[in-house]
């Protein structure tokens, strides 16, 4: 059963067209994350949310914003897409924060831009 | 220079060979050290995780950390094309940070 589950799986925008990405969860996580992944690349981490707290990473570009109206649900948004933002869109869910806490990924949505 | 590095590959290998996949690592803080399996447009699943230098085995697979040389590997015996994928080395830096970060990822192909 999948628990981490990302919708839709491909999504492809226009330059400039705001797209909505989404994460829903059955774990009962306190935590979801957003990376980005670009073609072999390694993950990279855009911010978290620990329940309603949300925490950014410091380089990640004010074009990416992210909400999580509920524990289950979590969506990231790109205001205004470019090319270089075309990547694989992964969320992913732990338990708690922490440095023991294991990661749980869903199957991520790649995102085209044209 | 990145905070963890990993031979991209591609590594390609015959059915039932041993695979040695490797990353190094500079900052001593990290102490949680993990191995996840990447599909082909997939998501990352976890494969291994441990804490201490030393080894850890599951079934054909073994992690060993050298947290004195700053060195992890993952090794596979009796390899199986269905492991071929992308192995990706992930660390956490002690501490309630929530960040993990991983290395490249090394591209495995194993022939039948």
């Amino acid at each position: 059963d999948a628990m981490v589950i990302q919708n839709p799986r491909y999504q492809v925008t226009q330059f400039g067209k705001p797209v909505t990405l989404s994460c829903s969860q059955t774990l009962n996580h306190n935590v979801m994350y957003w990376y980005q992944q670009k073609s072999s690349q390694a993950p990279k981490l855009l911010f978290h949310y620990y329940d309603k707290d949300f925490n950014n990473e410091a380089d990640t570009p004010d074009n990416f914003q992210s909400r999580r109206p509920n524990t289950s649900f979590c969506f990231l948004d790109i205001r205004s897409p470019g090319l270089g933002d075309a990547a694989m869109y992964l969320c992913a869910t732990s338990r708690d924060l922490g440095a023991n806490e294991k990661l749980f990924f869903g199957s991520g949505t790649q995102l085209s831009v044209l | 220079q990145k905070e963890v590095e990993q031979d991209p590959g591609p590594l390609s290998v015959p059915e039932g060979a041993i695979v040695s996949l490797n990353c190094t690592y500079s900052n001593s803080a990290f102490q949680y050290f993990m191995w996840y399996r990447q599909y082909s447009r997939k998501g990352p699943e976890l494969l291994m995780y441990t804490y201490s230098s030393g080894n850890k085995e599951d079934g054909r697979f073994t992690a060993q950390v050298d947290k004195s040389s700053k060195y992890i590997s993952l090794f596979i015996r009796d390899s199986q094309p269905s492991d071929s994928a992308t192995y990706l080395c992930a660390m956490f830096i002690s501490g309630n940070t929530g960040k993990l970060i991983f290395g490249q990822g090394t591209t495995l192909q194993v022939k039948p």
